[in-house]
């Protein structure tokens, strides 16, 4: 089954408003990642936040992290139409040998 | 282009056929990882080479699956027997150590199972 569940399941925002998405994991965990996919094609990894990390910027991206809580989250600022895609999250548990995935949150960024 | 590559793209075939997709991971790469994805869900894991040895295997890995990288390289996954809940997409993705940071993925094999 997999690890990670994200919320919502879509999100319909207009071109330059902020997008979050959420995500709640069950296990401990080494880092949570989250990659974009756009339809039909593979996954991409955006950004990586270490388990003892809280907080994480790249670009327009910031992620948190709270390990109490297993949950993370992904702000996109300012989106952009090119921002349209699915968002995994996905987490390096603590002893595994692979990512476990979330269901995905399906972002629609309208120009 | 140096990236995770995978063959064929889609693949038609008919219940009860055999299937071979093939992944070829970022050379520098040792670890390869094969998972599948069914439409509107997350990527599966269903199992892990480091190098040559195929280290873990997913429960989702039934008998019919068989996967090989047999000079640490590329490697094929192989379908016998296919049904129609096979019908995914299935990606390889490659990483380097220390450990499951930053996975690379190919753009997967459509396979449709009639």
């Amino acid at each position: 089954s997999q690890q990670g569940e994200e919320d919502p399941q879509a999100l319909s925002i207009q071109e330059g408003e902020n997008a979050t998405m959420n995500c709640s994991y069950k296990t401990s965990i080494n880092n949570l990642q989250w990659y974009r996919q756009n339809s039909g094609r593979g996954l991409v990894h955006l950004i990586l936040i270490r388990s003892n990390e809280r907080e994480k910027h790249s670009g327009r991206l910031r992620v948190t992290l709270d390990t109490s809580k297993k949950s993370s989250s992904l702000l996109i600022t300012a989106s952009r139409a090119a921002d349209t895609a699915s968002y995994f999250c996905a987490t390096d548990a603590t002893g595994a040998n692979n990512l476990f995935f979330g269901t995905g949150t399906r972002l629609t960024v309208i120009p | 282009d140096t990236g995770v590559s995978q063959d064929p793209r889609h693949k038609i075939t008919k219940r009860g056929q055999n299937v071979t997709f093939r992944c070829d991971p970022i050379s520098e790469h040792n670890r390869l990882y094969w998972y599948r994805q069914t439409l509107g869900q997350g990527p599966e894991f269903l199992t892990y080479f480091q190098n040559e040895a195929q280290l873990e295997k997913s429960r989702l890995l039934s008998d019919r699956f068989s996967a090989e990288r047999p000079k640490g390289s590329f490697s094929t996954l192989e379908i016998q027997r296919t049904e129609q809940g096979d019908s995914a997409m299935y990606l390889c993705a490659s990483s380097s150590p220390p450990g499951n940071e930053k996975l690379f993925f190919g753009s997967g094999t459509q396979l449709s199972v009639l």
